[in-house]
């Protein structure tokens, strides 16, 4: 079946820094991914949808610039946090779609701990 | 755009019993509705789906329900089990576009 690999599981950063985290689809081309942020006993809320090759949508309340989304092909796609700060701490996770089905997979998650 | 009302939050019942979770949608262009179970720490995992062209589904133990007129949809669980117990979230997309959550329902089964 359809895998997203999802790096790394887990980070831990220093407040001001920048965090990558990446999502690969690794047997199906990933037009569109989603990211979603899920803190502690809630739901995942969605952050954004990225197109490949197209500049990522935000939900209304999520920074730009400072979540700041990759989608340069249609196996890979990227979220930078940049700036961290202790209250981004949450669980990231991305879902793919190719669009032509009702197919998501979902990544593993990272868990991200900003100090 | 689109919202998910899932109640209720928390449900506790006895092993062997039913459980059901009610999810709630409001885009009439939704037409897809899948349930995940969600171990802490663990990625969404798909257990059941259902697309509007068709009003129930049933997959040994677990059924969904699925009503257009009204905008609701159901996850009924028979025979509960302890290793049942677990986060279950309701979804709601087209096709193609994002899933949105429900807050989610935390099932206990005791035995």
């Amino acid at each position: 079946g359809a895998v997203v690999s999802q790096h790394p599981s887990w980070v831990i950063c220093k407040s001001g820094t920048s965090v990558k985290i990446e999502c690969r689809s690794l047997d199906f081309q990933a037009t569109t991914m989603f990211w979603y942020r899920q803190f502690p006993k809630q739901s995942l809320m969605l952050m954004a949808t990225s197109n490949e090759g197209s500049k990522a949508t935000y939900e209304q309340g999520v920074e730009k610039d400072k979540f700041l989304i990759n989608h340069a092909s249609l196996t890979l796609s990227t979220l930078t946090v940049t700036s961290a700060h202790p209250e981004d701490s949450s669980f990231y996770i991305c879902s793919a779609s190719d669009s032509s089905s009702y197919g998501y997979t979902f990544g593993s998650g990272t868990r991200l701990t900003v100090v | 755009g689109e919202n998910v009302e899932q109640h209720p939050s928390t449900l506790s019942v006895q092993e062997g019993d039913s459980a059901v979770i009610k999810c709630t949608y409001s885009d009439s262009a939704s037409n897809y509705f899948p349930w995940y179970k969600q171990e802490l720490g663990k990625r969404p995992q798909l257990i059941i789906d259902i697309r509007s062209n068709v009003g129930e589904k049933k997959d040994q133990r677990i059924a969904v329900t699925l009503n257009k007129t009204a905008k609701h949809f159901s996850l009924h669980i028979t025979e509960t089990q302890p290793e049942d117990s677990a986060v279950y979230f309701c979804a709601a997309s087209q096709a193609g576009t994002a899933l949105i959550f429900g807050k989610g329902t935390t099932l206990s089964v005791s035995s």
